[in-house]
């Protein structure tokens, strides 16, 4: 089955405490992102990967880090997080960066206290 | 700066009844829009799409109109079914080549049965 999958789904943490977040998709996609998601916000983008060892900032890329060492995977990277990374986080991936639609992971709740 | 937002942030109808969901986005160099659908606990799907060389696009039950003089974006949903309750959000994808995606706040849809 084509999916995005994350984990872990939901994650609670203390302020400071370096946490790595898992994304990977088994479809060859070359695009892959990551978004925040809080109330009345939508969704924000913090980072995004073309493709293999490319990656590039979002809207919200500070307190973050990503890697795109294969293909497949793309984990976002908290190396001191606060409380105000405290939200709702979703990877996406599609074929290419272009015309295409982005198939989304099923998301990972992190609080941050 | 760019942004994509919608007119209402809830929406409610009565089963059958056709849907209409807003957005207007101010990056006039955007070309390409989607729609995604966010049901409770899971991540965006895609839900229909377009090209800034196009007017309208049909799917199944689903219509998108693209009206670029005003800089709006609509969704219209055709006899709208208790299943259709969820948080809608459009996207543009903005940036040469389209490498980043902005979303709007979304709107939320009740289906009253």
């Amino acid at each position: 089955e084509a999916q995005v999958t994350q984990n872990p789904r939901y994650l609670i943490t203390v302020t400071g405490k370096k946490l790595t977040v898992t994304c990977s998709q088994n479809m060859n996609h070359e695009y892959m992102s990551w978004y925040r998601q809080d109330p009345g916000l939508g969704l924000r983008q913090i980072y995004y990967s073309m493709n293999v060892e490319v990656t590039d900032k979002g809207d919200v890329p500070e307190g973050y880090k990503v890697s795109r060492k294969e293909k497949r995977n793309f984990p976002l990277i908290l190396e001191s997080p606060s409380p105000n990374q405290t939200s709702l986080y979703f990877c996406a991936s599609s074929l290419s960066q272009a015309f295409e639609t982005q198939y989304f992971g099923p998301g990972t709740r992190l609080l941050v206290l | 700066g760019e942004s994509v937002g919608l007119h209402l942030p809830t929406l409610s109808v009565q089963e059958g009844d056709n849907s209409i969901i807003n957005c207007a986005y101010s990056n006039s160099a955007s070309d390409y829009f989607i729609w995604y659908k966010q049901e409770s606990g899971k991540g965006p799907q895609f839900i229909i799409d377009i090209r800034s060389n196009m007017d309208k696009r049909q799917g199944q039950r689903v219509t998108v109109l693209l009206n670029k003089t005003v800089k709006h974006l609509s969704l219209q949903i055709a006899a709208t079914q208790p299943g259709d309750s969820a948080v809608y959000f459009c996207a543009e994808k903005a940036g040469t080549g389209g490498f980043k995606t902005i979303f709007g706040a979304g709107t939320r849809l009740f289906v009253k049965a």
